[in-house]
Order: C-alpha cells, then structure tokens, then sequence
C-alpha cells in the first residue's frame, strides 16, 4: 500500500544552523510533492511544491529537492530562527486525477535561541 | 474573509448525536477538500468537491459521514450518530484548482463524549 514516512522524532537544532527534514514515500509515483508547515491548533500553511521534473525548488531560506529515484524529498531551512519551530508536513498528489492529496504525519522542529 | 473559514471552532457531541460543520472557502475557489487530523497525525483525505460536484469520496471513513456543496460555495461536512471514535480535528482547504496551492481553515475540533 501507498506510505509516506516522515522522521517521527523530533527535531532539535540551534538558532542559525541548518534544518532537514526527510519524507520518503513507496508505492506511489507523484506528480508533485509539497512542504507544510503547521502550528499547534492552526491549519497547515502551504510553503512550496516541487514537481516530478523538478530537482529543486528554492523560496528565501527554504530548500527542497526531490529524487524520484529514491522516492525522497528534502526539506532545508537554513539560518533557521526560533520562529521556525512548527510541524512540518510532507504531502504527494495521487494519480491519476491528482484529486486526493496525501499527508505524513510531520516531523516537530524546534529551534533553540 | 480572506481566508478559509470553519465554524464551529470546537464541538462537543454526546454520542449518537448528529453534527455538522461548517466551512466557508476563499471566494472563487472551485476545489474544496474536508481532511479529518487525529492527534499526532498527519491530515487524512475525507472528500474533494469541484464546485458543486462531489467528485471524490473515497476517504469518508463510514456511511455516517456526509459532505455537501449544493451551489459550489459554502460546504458542510454533517456525521450522523456521532462515536468516539469520530473525535478529532477537521480541516477544509479550498484552492483555485486541483493542482494548485490549497489553503486551509483552522478546523473544528470534534470531541465525542
């Protein structure tokens, strides 16, 4: 069956430093991938969306690539603040029709001041 | 409003009473999507809509879960006798298109008591 596996621990880095998240996924061939990001008792907030044919993306200090190959995306934050510290939720478009997106459960980053 | 708007914010429901939710998507969007969040977990794929069509319904987890749009606009989400096991947030997100950035309310958290 289709799965999307974020790392289920959390994250812990240093003001300034470089955060990475993983999502990998199997049993799926996507169009397109998105990032999220979600704060406690809110929606998910849209941050950027890589399609197939795209190897990376890049929006301020975001990064995010996409290896169809390993069937993996990356997701950087570099510089990262306090104010970065969300749930971050990887998600794949399914085929055919693309109607259905579908989530991981996220990864919890917190940046320490 | 600007943004994608739910009400109500929380539900307490006995168990076997019926509710319904209430999500007001960003005025022009043709894709509405209803997501269920279980606590820790990413969003779960409820139904998608394209204006007033119902085109996927595939993730409505039983035949007590209902979901309208009846002009294309405003939809409700109803769950008829309700169950513990329905407690949990639901989102609705709308976008221009299928294929496009979706943007979400901050949900309703169900508790079933």
């Amino acid at each position: 069956s289709q799965k999307i596996e974020q790392n289920s621990e959390a994250l812990n880095i240093q003001e300034g430093k470089t955060a990475t998240l993983t999502c990998n996924y199997t049993n799926y061939s996507p169009a397109y991938l998105q990032w999220y990001r979600q704060d406690p008792g809110r929606g998910p907030v849209f941050l950027l969306l890589i399609r197939e044919n795209e190897k990376e993306k890049r929006k301020e200090r975001l990064k995010v690539t996409f290896d169809t190959t390993l069937k993996q995306s990356l997701f950087h934050i570099t510089a990262s603040q306090p104010a970065d510290s969300a749930t971050y939720l990887c998600a794949l478009d399914t085929r055919p029709g693309g109607f259905k997106t579908i989530f991981g459960a996220g990864t919890r980053l917190f940046v320490k001041a | 409003g600007a943004g994608v708007s739910q009400s109500p914010r929380y539900k307490v429901a006995k168990r076997g009473q019926d509710v319904a939710l209430r999500c007001d998507p960003i005025s022009g969007h043709v894709s509405l999507f209803w997501y269920q969040q279980a606590l820790g977990q990413g969003p779960e794929f409820l139904t998608y809509f394209q204006n007033e069509a119902q085109l996927d319904k595939s993730g409505l987890p039983s035949d007590r879960f209902f979901a309208e749009r009846p002009e294309g606009s405003v939809s409700t989400l109803k769950i008829q006798r309700t169950q513990q096991e329905d407690s949990a947030v639901y989102l609705c997100a709308s976008s221009l298109d299928t294929n496009t950035e979706a943007f979400f309310g901050q949900g309703t958290r169900l508790t079933v008591v």
